[in-house]
């Protein structure tokens, strides 16, 4: 069966770091793209970043652009999500996902996480 | 990037059928055959309902239909249940190798 479950979540001041991390199970991680969509309290979803099943290729939302980075361990089946000078308006629910197939980059996200809770204020 | 413009609510009454708008641009929902429906019930995380626009992923009943016209993106669910009452989300591939999703949805099922 195919698992996500993400881990990394918590309490960080305006400004601070945070650094996320989603375990991949059930599936061989390396041949599938991945993302990380968050939704904050109350609110929507909202796509942050995506990556090649390779890691070669990132992508990002503007919002977060410059300040978080993706990245991939294929050797772990671990899929990050480093988060640097966070603000107020990155507190949410953080889901990692993965696409259908192994073809496809950014969409559909068939498989979601449960999602890890980041809250960011003083 | 802005997000895809969805109604806030929409209800319905048990068998009935609802359709749920999703506008975008060309740059997006206009651009690609890469809309996607997800549905989100209270403290879940969201479930993919339609892909491709109107293609079903295996186990989604084929009351829920997908559909795209011009810069518009539909979601029409059939014979309305009390389980389909949700939020549901719009997505669209966009020209920027970026996704976006809509404001979400609410059904109410009378």
């Amino acid at each position: 069966e195919v698992h996500l479950l993400e881990s990394g979540g918590g309490l960080v001041q305006p400004g601070g770091s945070l650094r996320l991390s989603c375990a991949a199970s059930g599936f061989t991680f390396s041949t599938y793209a991945m993302s990380w969509v968050r939704q904050a309290p109350g609110k929507g979803l909202e796509w942050v970043s995506g990556i090649s099943g390779s890691g070669t290729g990132t992508y990002y939302a503007d919002s977060v652009k410059g300040r978080f980075t993706i990245s991939r361990d294929n050797s772990k089946n671990t899929l990050s999500l480093q988060m640097n000078s966070l603000r107020a308006e990155d507190t949410a629910v953080y889901y990692c996902a993965k696409v259908s197939e192994s073809y496809q980059l950014l969409t559909p996200l068939k498989v979601w996480g449960q999602g890890t809770l980041v809250t960011v204020s003083s | 990037q802005s997000a895809l413009t969805q109604p806030a609510s929409v209800s319905g009454s048990p068998g009935q059928s609802i359709t749920i708008s999703c506008t975008g641009t060309s740059s997006d929902v206009g651009g690609y055959n890469y809309v996607s429906w997800y549905q989100q019930h209270p403290d879940k995380a969201p479930k993919l309902m339609i892909y491709g626009v109107s293609n079903r992923p295996s186990g989604v009943s084929n009351r829920f239909s997908g559909s795209k016209s011009g810069n518009t993106a539909s979601l029409t669910i059939s014979g309305l249940q009390a389980e389909d009452e949700a939020d549901y989300y719009c997505s669209s591939y966009t020209s920027r190798n970026t996704l976006v999703f809509g404001g979400g949805t609410r059904v109410t099922v009378l």
